[in-house]
């Protein structure tokens, strides 16, 4: 079946250390974002992309990195310098269709939390 | 930047009960978007709509792209036990970069 696949499903983070976040997808979709979602607060973009190996910072991208070197994957790292890095991290992928909007499918998520 | 509402932050219903919820905006967008998220999962599209004065169902959902362009409604018929989770509207704008603003959702309880 096609679909968005987030890695793991629970990760913990000592503090002082990056961690990585996987998102593959294989609905040959163009665009994929980040998202970070708190209790009561939504959610927030943190990156997104539109095509291969270029990548756009959204509203809350500071402690945060992302890559795009493949249509298929859009990894995130959590680096040290995001001080409140614990929230549910959820990857969402898109067409990209010019002029109408494409809905966004997302994955199941991530749950990080500090040690 | 750009907000949606959506009010009230809980709603608590006995179940076969029919609710609806509102996302209104300051601004206009081009396709809004009603989707579902149940506990420790990632939100799942519910309805997608395009067009001003569109009305789409889904089963016993009915959603609706306000006439302004500013808001849209989500009815629930008839509600069953699973309709519990957050329900989050989103607007889009077209274009190349049209990235998703999001309400902060409605918890739904469905009450047997």
């Amino acid at each position: 079946d096609g679909g968005i696949t987030q890695s793991p499903k629970y990760l913990f983070r000592k503090e002082g250390q990056n961690v990585t976040l996987s998102c593959e997808q294989n609905l040959n979709h163009d665009a994929m974002y980040w998202y970070r979602q708190d209790p009561g607060q939504g959610l927030r973009l943190i990156y997104y992309s539109q095509i291969v190996n270029d990548f756009q910072k959204g509203d809350i991208a500071e402690g945060y990195s992302v890559s795009r070197e493949k249509k298929e994957s859009f990894p995130l790292t959590v680096t040290s310098a995001q001080k409140n890095p614990t929230a549910f991290y959820l990857c969402a992928s898109s067409i990209v269709d010019n002029p109408g909007g494409q809905p966004q499918h997302f994955g199941d998520g991530t749950r990080l939390s500090i040690l | 930047g750009q907000q949606l509402n959506q009010s009230p932050q809980s709603m608590f219903i006995q179940e076969g009960e029919d609710v609806s919820m509102n996302c209104t905006s300051s601004s206009i967008f081009n396709t809004w978007l009603w989707y579902k998220q149940d506990p420790g999962e990632g939100p799942v599209l519910l309805i997608a709509l395009y067009k001003a004065g569109e009305l789409t169902s889904n089963g016993r959902l009915t959603a609706q792209f306000g006439i302004t362009r500013k808001d849209s409604f989500l009815n629930i018929s008839a509600s069953i036990p699973s309709d519990v989770g957050i329900y989050f509207c989103a607007g889009q704008w077209a274009g190349a970069n049209s990235k998703l603003t999001f309400g902060k959702g409605i918890t739904l309880s469905v009450r047997p």
